[in-house]
């Protein structure tokens, strides 16, 4: 089942923070965070593992909440850069078939404007 | 280290014809997952392959087929295309299952 994630977009100032939220109803062991650029690729973020580890990349940090089965992105001090779509892709399963799927919800497109 | 790389990058196809879409890892990479991308819907997980085994298949009709060879390389095929499957076909490498993915540029396919 498809994560849920939220805001669909957003749109900020340079500077300013977000946050985008995945919620899965499902019972997850990792979450996956990626970038999308219009016309490019999806770029790998971080990966955040079943614990409730916080993890840090540059100006963007994760976070995942087991018990909630929710990842929240934090984006602090916006740059132009950090504009594109950002995906979240859940694993839900340790072991068994189909453990190793990536499920990813619709995205959100960030626009941080000058 | 070179990235994934996708052939052909544009495609354009009728109704009811086959297409093939080629895959070349990054170099030690086993694991290659495909998606497809259509506006609105996000990345719908199609299958993984990790040695040479498909070992994950999303829920895609049967028209929807894929290998992976020796060297790790995959296709993908589609057969008897429908105008809903035009999109953007993605493949991603990881060094192994779970970890992080790597995607290619992607093939446009078009079905007319």
């Amino acid at each position: 089942q498809q994560p849920v994630q939220s805001p669909q977009a957003v749109i900020l100032r340079e500077g300013e923070d977000a946050v985008i939220n995945c919620s899965s109803s499902k019972a997850l062991y990792s979450v996956h965070w990626y970038r999308q650029k219009h016309g490019e690729a999806p770029v790998f973020l971080m990966i955040l593992l079943k614990g409730g580890e916080q993890k840090g990349h540059e100006k963007i940090s994760a976070s995942f909440n087991e018990k909630k089965q929710q990842s929240s992105l934090y984006l602090t001090a916006s740059q132009l850069s950090y504009s594109g779509t950002y995906f979240c892709g859940t694993r839900a399963t340790y072991s068994g078939a189909g453990s190793y799927q990536l499920t990813f919800g619709k995205g959100t497109k960030l626009s941080v404007i000058p | 280290k070179a990235g994934v790389t996708q052939t052909p990058r544009y495609l354009i196809k009728t109704r009811g014809q086959q297409v093939t879409l080629s895959c070349s890892p990054i170099s030690g990479h086993r694991s290659v997952s495909w998606y497809q991308q259509t506006p609105g819907q996000g990345l719908q997980f199609l299958f993984e392959y990790f040695s040479e085994t498909q070992r994950n298949k999303g829920n895609f009709p049967g028209r929807f087929s894929g290998r992976q060879f020796s060297n790790s390389r995959s296709e993908m095929n589609v057969s008897t295309l429908e105008l809903g499957d035009s999109a953007l076909y993605l493949c991603a490498s990881s060094l192994r299952q779970g970890a992080e993915q790597y995607f290619g540029p992607g093939t446009r396919l078009t079905v007319t």
